[in-house]
C-alpha cells in the first residue's frame, strides 16, 4: 500500500516565525512531490513541487526532498495569517498517478 | 477567464437516486480527474481520463461513472450503489498525464461540489 504520511496538527506559529511542514512516503518509486496549500472549504492550489533532492526556493516557500530518507517538507519564512490553511503534500509516480497525504492543518498566530 | 467550473456548489441526494456532478474546462486540458475527499484524509481518486471516449478507475470508483465525450467536460454520476457519498468532490485537469515533463502533468483543481445525502 503506498502512502503518504503528514502530521495532522494543528501546528501553531508565530506570525513572521518560521514554519515547517513535513512529509514521509513509502514508495521509493515516487518521483516528483507536489505541495497544495487548501483554504477551509475550498479548492486545493498548487504551492511548488519537487523532483530532485536538495532545496528548491520560490519566494517565501522552500521545499526540501530527500529521497534517501523518503521525506519532503516544506518552509514557510515570514509567516503570514494568510498562510493560515491545510497543507497537502501528494507524491507521484513515473506516470504521474497522485497519492495524497491527509494535509497538515497550520495556523499562525498574530 | 480559463479554469474549471464545477457544479452545483451543494447537492443534495434522496435513497436510491442517482446524482450528476458537472465538471467543465476551458484550459484545452488532455486530462481530466474526479476525486473524493473526506474529513481527515487524503484526496482519493475515483476515475480519470486521458483523451476523448476512454477513462481509466481509480481507487475507488464503485457506486460512480463517469462519461468523457467532449475534452472540455467529464461529469460524474454517483449511482444509488455508492452507499456513502457524503463527501468533497473536486475535479481536476492536467495538461497531459504520465509523460513528458512534469509542468505538464500538475492538476488544477475546480471550486468542489459539496454532496450531502438527506
Amino acid at each position: 500500500q503506498k502512502e503518504v504520511e503528514q502530521n495532522s496538527g494543528p501546528l501553531s506559529v508565530p506570525e513572521g516565525a518560521i514554519a515547517s511542514l513535513n512529509c514521509t512516503y513509502s514508495d521509493r518509486g515516487s518521483q516528483s512531490f507536489f505541495w497544495y496549500r487548501q483554504y477551509s472549504g475550498k479548492s486545493p492550489e498548487l504551492i511548488m513541487f519537487i523532483y530532485s533532492n536538495g532545496d528548491k526556493e520560490d519566494g517565501r516557500f522552500t521545499a526540501q526532498l530527500n529521497k534517501a530518507s523518503q521525506y519532503v517538507s516544506l518552509l514557510i519564512r515570514d509567516s503570514q495569517p494568510s498562510d493560515s490553511a491545510t497543507y497537502l503534500c501528494a507524491a507521484a509516480d513515473s506516470n504521474y498517478q497522485l497519492i495524497w497525504g491527509a494535509g497538515t492543518k497550520l495556523i499562525i498566530k498574530p | 477567464d480559463g479554469g474549471i467550473t464545477q457544479s452545483p456548489k451543494y447537492l443534495f441526494r434522496k435513497e436510491g437516486q442517482n446524482v450528476t456532478l458537472s465538471c467543465e474546462q476551458n484550459l484545452n486540458h488532455d486530462a481530466m480527474y474526479w476525486y473524493r475527499q473526506d474529513p481527515g484524509q487524503g484526496l482519493r481518486l475515483i476515475y480519470y481520463s486521458q483523451i476523448v471516449n476512454d477513462f481509466q478507475k481509480g481507487d475507488i470508483a464503485e457506486g460512480y461513472s463517469v462519461s468523457r465525450e467532449k475534452k472540455e467536460s467529464f461529469p460524474l454520476t454517483v449511482t444509488s450503489a455508492q452507499k456513502n457519498p457524503t463527501a468533497f468532490y473536486l475535479c481536476a485537469s492536467s495538461p497531459e498525464r504520465g509523460r513528458g515533463e512534469i509542468a505538464k502533468n500538475i492538476q488544477y483543481f475546480g471550486a468542489g461540489t459539496r454532496l450531502s445525502v438527506l
